[in-house]
């Protein structure tokens, strides 16, 4: 069973609304994931946190907005979302992006599967 | 640029037979290889992965892998198939950044 704990795993939300998704990890590990993955596609990164502090944003709309409270969570607040943002919604975890530390193994959570109405 | 190729969108096998899931790389510099399984409805699990070392890696579930650097492939085996190993697989290759940069993914469908 996977050590990445997300919630809602369901979440149906309108247009206009403001939600969050939320991930947790018991690891130790000091870098965090988003992904975002359509049906039978493979996972596309969004939003890697290091060490607490955004590392990485693959040029995610602004509508999506990343938080890491500690080294333990990860937050994807959500407003303003279109259709198309429907997906299923991946949170990872791995040992820090020190360089040589490529070959650490990231570790995905079941997902939180978004439907935007 | 890094990248990986899985040539097959879908792989069909009776159950009891040796499966072989394909996977080839392109990378500069030494591959750091992945193979993950999503089963329906699901996140995806670690299988197993290449750093250095042994070029027959073995992970979950009974599954190997197979790293040749000539043919610069790293193909998922398993020499007998369950009917619960049907899933979506993917290959992947992490870059510099820690980026995992995936296959498209071969849907898996063992037969009783």
């Amino acid at each position: 069973d996977t050590e990445v704990t997300q919630t809602p795993k369901h979440l149906v939300m309108g247009m206009t609304n403001k939600k969050s998704l939320k991930c947790e990890q018991h690891m130790g590990h000091r870098a965090m994931y988003w992904y975002k993955q359509k049906a039978k596609k493979p996972p596309e990164l969004m939003f890697v946190y290091s060490y607490e502090k955004l590392s990485i944003n693959e040029s995610v709309p602004s509508r999506f907005s990343p938080e890491c409270p500690n080294s333990s969570l990860l937050n994807l607040h959500l407003h303003a979302l279109q259709p198309e943002d429907s997906a299923l919604y991946l949170c990872a975890s791995s040992q820090g992006l020190v360089r040589k530390m490529a070959g650490n193994t990231i570790y995905f959570g079941e997902g939180s599967w978004l439907t935007v109405v | 640029a890094q990248s990986v190729a899985q040539p097959e969108d879908q792989v069909n096998v009776a159950e009891g037979n040796p499966l072989t899931v394909k996977c080839t790389y392109s990378v500069s510099g030494n591959p750091y290889l992945f193979w993950y399984v999503q089963y329906p409805n699901r996140g995806l699990q670690f299988l197993l992965k290449y750093i250095t070392g042994d070029n027959l890696v073995k992970g979950s579930y009974g599954f190997e892998a197979e790293f040749n650097k000539s043919q610069t492939s790293f193909h998922l085996k398993k020499p007998s198939a369950l009917v619960s190993d049907s899933a979506l697989y993917f290959c992947a290759v992490r870059d510099s950044r820690g980026k995992l940069i995936f296959g498209q993914g071969t849907t898996l469908q063992v037969k009783p």
